[in-house]
């Protein structure tokens, strides 16, 4: 059965910090890992990696896919009080119908 | 375009009460699916489909029932509420899962309290 794991579970940092979140996979036939950042209400698509785009970036966001290790990061730099939030990713396989999710990293970051 | 949407944004039933949480989107995504989201457990999917006519049971099916017969709508129908279900729900839509699954389009979720 395919699974996603998240860690930690729950991060409090202060602003302005640098902060790695970790997802590990195993997904049957493994093709894509997403990673979605939820606010209040429904999550939000942020990067989706696979073997041929293995690292993305974006503003102060960045993430890497490391095939090796069945895992990928999420890196936040100069953190800031609207990144607080809970950051969820998924994985899914060739000829998948549908994503594995991960229990989810709940980021707080504090003034 | 309004995206993927909702309704009820809250809802509260008696143990075994049956009801249906509405979704649609007005996108032309082929595919929907149904999410529930319980403290510490991320999303789980309950059911999906992959058109109209087509679908399947995802992780925690059991209690749930859905059908597709347009594009555009995917309703989720509770047989009879258990406090179990007790969750926030999240309907989701996105391209082809032929072209391989990207990114997912989630409308704002309906919270249910079963009592």
């Amino acid at each position: 059965e395919d699974k996603v794991v998240q860690s930690p579970l729950s991060l409090v940092v202060h602003e302005g910090d640098t902060v790695t979140l970790n997802c590990s996979y195993e997904v049957t036939n493994f093709r894509s890992l997403l990673w979605y950042k939820q606010e209040k209400k429904a999550p939000t698509f942020l990067f989706m990696l696979t073997s041929s785009g293995i690292e993305k970036k974006s503003g102060r966001l960045s993430s890497i896919l490391d095939k090796k290790e069945l895992s990928s990061i999420l890196n936040i730099t100069a953190t800031q009080t609207g990144d607080s939030a809970i950051y969820l990713c998924a994985g899914a396989g060739w000829g998948a119908q549908k994503l594995v999710f991960g229990q989810g990293t709940r980021l707080t970051i504090n003034p | 375009n309004a995206g993927v949407t909702q309704t009820p944004k809250f809802q509260v039933l008696k143990t075994g009460q049956s009801m249906t949480l509405q979704c649609a989107q007005d996108m032309n995504h082929e595919y929907m699916s149904w999410y529930r989201q319980d403290p510490g457990m991320g999303l789980r999917l309950i059911h999906y489909s992959v058109g109209a006519g087509i679908t399947d049971q995802g992780e925690v099916p059991n209690g749930y029932n859905v059908s597709r017969s347009t594009t555009e709508d995917f309703p989720l129908r509770l047989l009879s509420a258990a406090p179990s279900q007790t969750s926030v729900y999240f309907c989701a839509s996105s391209y082809s899962p032929g072209q391989g699954l990207g990114e997912q389009y989630f409308g704002p979720g309906t919270r249910l309290t079963v009592t």
